[in-house]
């Protein structure tokens, strides 16, 4: 398996455009997590879906953030509209069944630049 | 919110030397996990300890866990030079909360 795919890996906008990062998780797993990562307030997360549900979005930041998971293999979290302080890696990880009991696969992040 | 505190923030050694790390955190846990992150990459997992563990080992890792203190330890032995890289604990506290809380992390370095 590849692994937990992002894409893209950089993204650069400008203040105000949308931006959509996408996540591929590992084939069969059945809990996705969107992560963000930042120097200041370090790795937060933002929601999780299990089985392509939302379960907790309460680590959303604004109404600006939204996230979707049409199906297993597909999620997007979309920020609109961007702002400079969204700027941060964003990682999505999946696993199977719950952290309870389970270790977390971690993508590579995208990077994401807010000017 | 961070659950996890790892201490110290910084962390630099000579090869071959042991190192070691620590997490505290504040609520009830199920599980308590150690993941790193070199730089400009995703984590990777490294160990899971459950709550009615106390000490765990994974090749050069060993892990322990005291739950009356809310804290775990994180020691590599032998460190080598790949070992350079950011090492976080992550708690999941269960009761249908299944995302993991991070701490900020020990930036550790292998002097060559």
């Amino acid at each position: 398996d590849a692994g937990v795919i992002q894409s893209p890996r950089h993204e650069v906008t400008e203040m105000g455009q949308e931006v959509t990062l996408r996540c591929k998780p590992i084939s069969g797993h059945d809990y996705l997590f969107w992560y963000r990562q930042t120097m200041m307030r370090g790795l937060e997360l933002l929601i999780y879906f299990n089985n392509n549900v939302p379960i907790d979005d309460s680590g959303m930041p604004e109404d600006r953030f939204s996230a979707k998971m049409p199906n297993a293999s597909f999620s997007t979290l979309k920020i609109q509209p961007s702002e400079p302080r969204d700027s941060a890696v964003y990682f999505c990880a999946s696993s199977f069944g719950t952290s309870g009991y389970n270790e977390q696969f971690f993508g590579p992040g995208t990077r994401l630049t807010v000017l | 919110s961070q659950q996890g505190e790892e201490d110290p923030q910084a962390l630099s050694i000579q090869e071959g030397e042991n190192a070691t790390m620590n997490c505290s955190y504040k609520t009830s846990i199920n599980n308590l996990q150690w993941y790193r992150q070199n730089s400009g990459r995703g984590l990777v997992h490294l160990i899971l300890i459950r709550s009615n563990e106390r000490e765990k080992h994974s090749g050069r890792l060993r892990v322990t866990l005291d739950t009356s203190k809310k804290s775990s330890s994180l020691l590599i032995t032998a460190s080598r030079a790949a070992d350079t890289a950011s090492y976080f604990c992550a708690t999941a506290s269960g009761g249908g909360a299944d995302g993991l809380t991070f701490g900020k992390g020990t930036h550790l370095i292998i002097q060559p």
